[in-house]
């Protein structure tokens, strides 16, 4: 079964210092992995997601993840933090290769301080 | 509208009410989804339509736990009999394509915060 663990539920970063939100995965199939962020009232909104396609990853508003196979990672990264980057982040693998079941972690808060 | 619309925002309900949760998919969205929030804890699947056909419902923690959709638009899920561990909030999604597609893409409504007293 596909499980995701994300480390750290809060991180807090100065504004223009780098973002890093750690997730690792679990999977006994080639998994499709997702970033989702969640603004206070608001829906999630997709990020990014990796389909196997190329292992660097690039989404909106600057973020980027990398899959790594051999770590079973999909870390979450920033060169520049800005104010507006505060929310809930989630990493996601899919079931078999779907979209549709995704399996969320628990999530990290990223704070950003001026 | 322009994205998925969840009503009502928050509902406080007491032990052993009926609660019914609303979702208004994007115009033409064909599939549905819908999610559980517990505080401090990532979405779980609950529930999955294609159009007006329910196809997977493996979500579902009890049977008290009912959704629709029946003419392929608008959902509503159903809680018979609300417990305190129901409280959460309940997320809808919506997608364009098929479950499945690579082309998919998940658009999720802002929640519904249930409080079971």
């Amino acid at each position: 079964a596909q499980s995701v663990t994300q480390l750290g539920s809060h991180v807090s970063v100065s504004e223009g210092a780098l973002v890093l939100l750690r997730c690792n995965y679990s999977s006994s199939v080639p998994p499709y992995l997702f970033w989702y962020v969640q603004y206070p009232n608001q829906g999630l909104q997709l990020l990014l997601k990796y389909t196997s396609a190329a292992t660097l990853v690039k989404g909106i508003n600057g973020f980027e993840a990398e899959f790594k196979k051999s770590e079973t990672s999909f870390h979450l990264t920033k060169p520049s933090a800005h104010m507006s980057d505060a929310a809930e982040y989630f990493c996601a693998v899919s079931e078999g290769g779907s979209q549709g079941n995704l399996i969320f972690g628990k999530g990290t808060k990223l704070s950003v301080k001026p | 509208g322009a994205g998925v619309s969840q009503s009502p925002r928050y509902k406080v309900a007491k032990r052993g009410q009926d609660v019914a949760l609303r979702c208004d998919p994007i115009s033409g969205h064909v599939s549905l989804f819908w999610y559980q929030q517990a505080l401090g804890q990532g979405p779980e699947f609950l529930t999955y339509f294609q159009n007006e056909a329910q196809l997977d419902k493996s979500g579902l923690p009890s049977d008290r736990f009912f959704a629709e959709r029946p003419e392929g638009s608008v959902s509503t899920l159903k809680i018979q009999r609300t417990q305190q561990e129901d409280s959460a909030v309940y997320l809808c999604a919506s997608s364009l394509a098929y479950r499945g597609t690579t082309n998919e893409k998940l658009f999720f409504g802002s929640g519904t915060q249930l409080s079971v007293l």
